[in-house]
């Protein structure tokens, strides 16, 4: 059982260029969530889905965007990289809400944009 | 403004002793809590969790410990063990908050010496 998938695993971008995250899980999970960790900070939110077809705003949405076409994929956009956007991206999914069951947790996507 | 701190960045323990991590928050609504721990190169995981209507949760060698008034929450750890040693983030979130938004702490990064 591969739980949650994240590809790829390092990228670097130049600013300005674009890219696209993408996430899968075969667990047959409802939610999935984007998280992004920075140097000395806890995970942020960036965006969610709360099942296929839907998406949400998290806690630091701004320079992305998702997409949740299938039930078991989820994938992160960036439109025109920034080096802001320097980030570990974690990706996560979960049977109910994220009080209700365990977050699965990809093993991420380390992004350096230059 | 941070609303889950976990002021010890790291903490450093011996094979055999108890380890206390420890995680204070400031929103008074949050009402459900969590402890997620994360190896390197890998995603965070699950580990134990405890709702505003206990003060105690626990499974196996980890307990959580929870002080309302105090707005504070202990996870302890007995015996400790080399494979124990991970960054540990606490979370919290609140009923009728996102669905998605779990709020975390910074983590502390906790060494077991053998």
């Amino acid at each position: 059982n591969a739980g949650v998938t994240q590809t790829p695993k390092f990228r670097v971008l130049k600013t300005g260029q674009s890219m696209t995250l993408l996430c899968a899980q075969d667990m047959n999970h409802e939610y999935m969530y984007w998280y992004r960790q920075d140097p000395g900070m806890g995970l942020r939110l960036i965006h969610y889905s709360v099942g296929e077809g839907t998406t949400a705003k998290g806690e630091v949405p701004d320079g992305y965007n998702v997409s949740r076409l299938k039930k078991q994929n989820f994938l992160l956009g960036l439109e025109s990289a920034a080096p802001s956007q320097t980030s570990v991206y974690f990706c996560a999914s979960s049977a109910f809400t994220a009080r209700n069951s365990p977050l699965h947790f990809g093993n991420g996507t380390r992004l350096t944009v230059t | 403004d941070q609303q889950v701190k976990q002021n010890s960045p790291s903490l450093s323990v011996q094979e055999g002793r108890i380890s206390i991590l420890n995680c204070d928050y400031t929103n008074s609504m949050f009402d459900y809590f969590l402890w997620y721990k994360k190896y390197p190169a890998e995603g965070p995981t699950f580990l134990i969790s405890i709702s505003s209507i206990k003060d105690k949760n626990e499974d196996g060698r980890f307990t959580v410990f929870l002080n309302k008034s105090a707005k504070h929450l202990s996870l302890h750890i007995v015996p400790s063990q080399p494979g124990d040693s991970a960054v540990y983030f606490c979370a919290a979130d609140h009923y009728g908050g996102s669905q998605g938004n779990l709020i975390f702490g910074k983590g502390t990064k906790l060494s077991v010496k053998p």
